[in-house]
């Protein structure tokens, strides 16, 4: 079962920051956050990963709270190409490191 | 860029049917992954290898087999399909030596059985 909860749809104004929300209240210490995506009928895309610290890269910043039980994924100038699903993966290492993909959160990216 | 390449974006097959999907990629990884995503269902992993010949069941191998011949190319085979095999197939890679792991991800093979 996934271990995170995410809203399930989210609307965000072109141009504008996109905060999407996850909670991992019962994350443990060495699982790290995982962020994908997927477009309509695409596979998934990797976008980010983190443990404790905050992380950048050149689609996204991951902000992980202090606890680590929520994390925020910030695409900070949404296009009308980021309209996907984006889903929060606690990362478990059984089975070769299988991704358990929760229901994710949909996001339009309206002009 | 890593890149994972699938033989067919869309295949319609007949009930009974020998199907085979094939997976490349181009970036050394030891690990690759057969998922299927289905509505309301996520992703399910069907089988995995770690190494070339060597292969894992995942949670949903029934029906399905698997072949590893070389490092970059992961077969997945439905040896009699079924209708209740229709769904999208998903091929992955990862390299043990770097981002723990990181999962790269083909486009998909969107398989219809009739």
């Amino acid at each position: 079962d996934a271990k995170t909860t995410q809203p399930p749809s989210m609307d965000c104004a072109e141009g504008r920051a996109a905060n999407l929300p996850c909670n991992h209240s019962t994350i443990s210490g060495n699982e790290y956050v995982y962020w994908y995506r997927q477009i309509h009928s695409q596979g998934p895309q990797y976008i980010i990963h983190g443990l404790k610290n905050n992380e950048t890269n050149e689609m996204a910043s991951l902000i992980i709270t202090e606890d680590r039980k929520s994390s925020t994924l910030i695409l900070p100038h949404a296009t009308l190409r980021d309209t996907a699903v984006y889903y929060c993966i606690v990362r478990v290492y059984n089975q070769g490191g299988k991704l358990i993909f929760g229901q994710g959160t949909e996001l339009s990216v309206k002009p | 860029d890593v890149k994972v390449t699938q033989s067919s974006r869309y295949l319609v097959k007949r009930t009974g049917e020998k199907v085979f999907l094939e997976c490349v990629q181009d970036m050394d990884h030891e690990n690759m992954f057969w998922y299927r995503q289905d509505p309301g269902l996520g992703l399910r992993l069907i089988y995995f290898s770690y190494d070339v010949k060597m292969k894992e069941k995942g949670d949903i191998p029934e029906g399905y087999s698997v072949s590893r011949e070389k490092k970059e190319r992961f077969s997945l085979i439905l040896e009699s399909a079924s209708t209740n095999q229709t769904s999208m197939y998903l091929c992955a890679s990862s390299s043990v030596r770097l981002l723990q792991e990181t999962q790269y991800f083909g486009p998909g093979t969107r398989l219809l059985v009739l």
